[in-house]
């Protein structure tokens, strides 16, 4: 078990330009989440994956916020024409529903500076 | 989900116990309490997490009042590693976590 690895751990992009960012959940974890989390705040929810199915993506920020997790094993999110209010960072969890464990595991997190 | 009132911040000398509270009045009968910390620049980590019972893992120890309305996390013997921001989160097995602005918790040397 290596945790929830995230790449790249730091993106630095200009304004208009687009990013995605890769996360590798536990590899027997089923569920994986995306969340944000701006400078002081809490993380906020944005989507989740079961298996490759995404339940839940009513909660991203915008049309130009989407996620892929296509064989059910990592998962892509890609913001298109970013904006400086998109600076912050952006977490992965993974959890099972498979073994009862609930408690979400999170990476390191991938900070995205927009300048 | 339910509301939650925690402290903004709480210093803790080291060695001593660290106990972070957490209201939750609102809480339904089919919400967990779940803590979890997140260290500087890291990810959140689960710390432990309880219905109506008061419960201890490795990390810590989580104390429920009766009524359920409010909880207390409580790190035995704080290090300089615990110094994190702590959030207290009611959850009745959602998909999702909602995390508040937590209490920022600093051990002293």
């Amino acid at each position: 078990d290596t945790g929830v690895s995230q790449d790249p751990r730091h993106k630095i992009t200009k304004r208009g330009q687009n990013v995605t960012f890769r996360c590798d959940p536990i590899s027997e974890h089923n569920r994986l989440y995306w969340y944000r989390q701006t400078l002081g705040q809490g993380p906020e929810f944005l989507t989740y994956f079961q298996n490759e199915a995404q339940l839940e993506k009513s909660r991203l920020l915008s049309d130009r916020f989407s996620a892929e997790r296509p064989k059910g094993s990592f998962s892509t999110l890609e913001i298109q024409r970013t904006e400086q209010g998109d600076s912050a960072m952006y977490l992965c969890a993974s959890s099972s529903s498979l073994t009862g464990l609930t408690e979400a595991f999170f990476g390191q997190g991938t900070r995205l500076t927009v300048v | 989900d339910a509301k939650t009132t925690q402290p903004t911040s709480m210093d803790c000398a080291e060695g001593r116990a660290a106990n972070l509270p957490c209201n939750h009045s609102t809480i339904s009968g089919n919400e967990y309490v779940y803590w979890y910390r997140q260290i500087h620049s890291q990810g959140p980590q689960y710390i432990i997490h309880g219905l109506k019972n008061n419960e201890t893992n490795e990390m810590a120890s989580l104390i429920i009042t009766e009524d359920r309305k409010s909880s207390t996390l409580i790190l035995p013997h704080a290090t300089l590693r615990d110094t994190a921001v702590y959030y207290c989160i009611p959850r009745a097995g959602s998909y999702q976590l909602t995390f508040g602005k937590g209490t920022k918790l600093s051990v002293i040397p």
